[in-house]
């Protein structure tokens, strides 16, 4: 049974750093083909697409968020880390880990998520 | 930016059909995948590859594809089935990941 939880800080100030971090179980990221994405959804707004991780390290980001994302994993400890630079109150969402499927290299699907967490952002 | 388009709302009475569609240029080379999501609740999958269905979705959800656009059915609506749904895709180049901006499915 394939299963992810987030976890991390509810509230960061403007201009930190969040790292979050999803930690999974029933699957593991060593295994070819596997990956774990990351996805927000602002209150009452759409999903949007973050970063994807793939078993053999190659890394996917959202070109409107390049530059403030990095997504590692830690196969030993079946978890992946995101983190976000330079905070922003309209970064404040609920962000969810999940499990990605598809086929090599494709960017595939989200078949198990995360329950998701509340990030605010505010001084 | 490569965009999916979905209408925002959709109403049904109980039992008939809802069609929720969603629109993109690169939709006849990229799969679609459509996600449920009720309030508070995680997104779930209910359509992979256009038209498959995950096991444990019922048999009244389906999709479609054509050309530029494709759709999420479900037949035979319950009340229970109202939620938002979600479009997933890729563009052109297979590199992003893009939603669509969710449709809010009503059962009247």
């Amino acid at each position: 049974q394939i299963t992810l939880k987030e976890s991390g800080p509810t509230l960061v100030k403007p201009t930190q750093t969040l790292t979050l971090t999803c930690t999974f179980s029933g699957f593991s990221l060593s295994t070819s083909g596997v990956g774990v994405g990351w996805i927000r959804q602002p209150p009452g707004k759409a999903l949007e697409w973050l970063a994807l991780i793939y078993w053999d390290d190659d890394k996917r980001y959202s070109p409107s968020l390049k530059s403030r994302l990095t997504i590692t994993k830690d196969t030993s400890k079946n978890q992946v880390v995101l983190t976000m630079t330079n905070m922003d109150p309209v970064d404040t969402a609920t962000y969810y880990c999940a499990h990605r499927q598809g086929d090599g290299y494709n960017l595939g699907y989200f078949d198990y998520w995360g329950q998701g967490t509340l990030v605010t952002v505010s001084s | 930016s490569y965009e999916l388009t979905q209408p925002p709302s959709v109403s049904v009475s109980p039992g008939q059909t809802a069609r929720i569609t969603c629109s993109g240029d690169a939709l006849p080379k990229q799969y679609a995948y459509w996600y449920q999501q009720k309030p508070g609740q995680a997104p779930v999958l209910v359509i992979y590859k256009d038209s498959e269905r995950p096991s444990g979705i019922p048999e009244r959800f389906s999709g479609s594809s054509s050309g530029t656009t494709v759709t999420l059915t479900i037949s035979g609506v319950q009340a229970e089935d109202e939620a938002d749904y979600y479009c997933q895709s890729a563009d052109s180049s297979g590199t992003n990941v893009v939603f669509g901006g969710g449709t809010k499915l009503t059962v009247l």
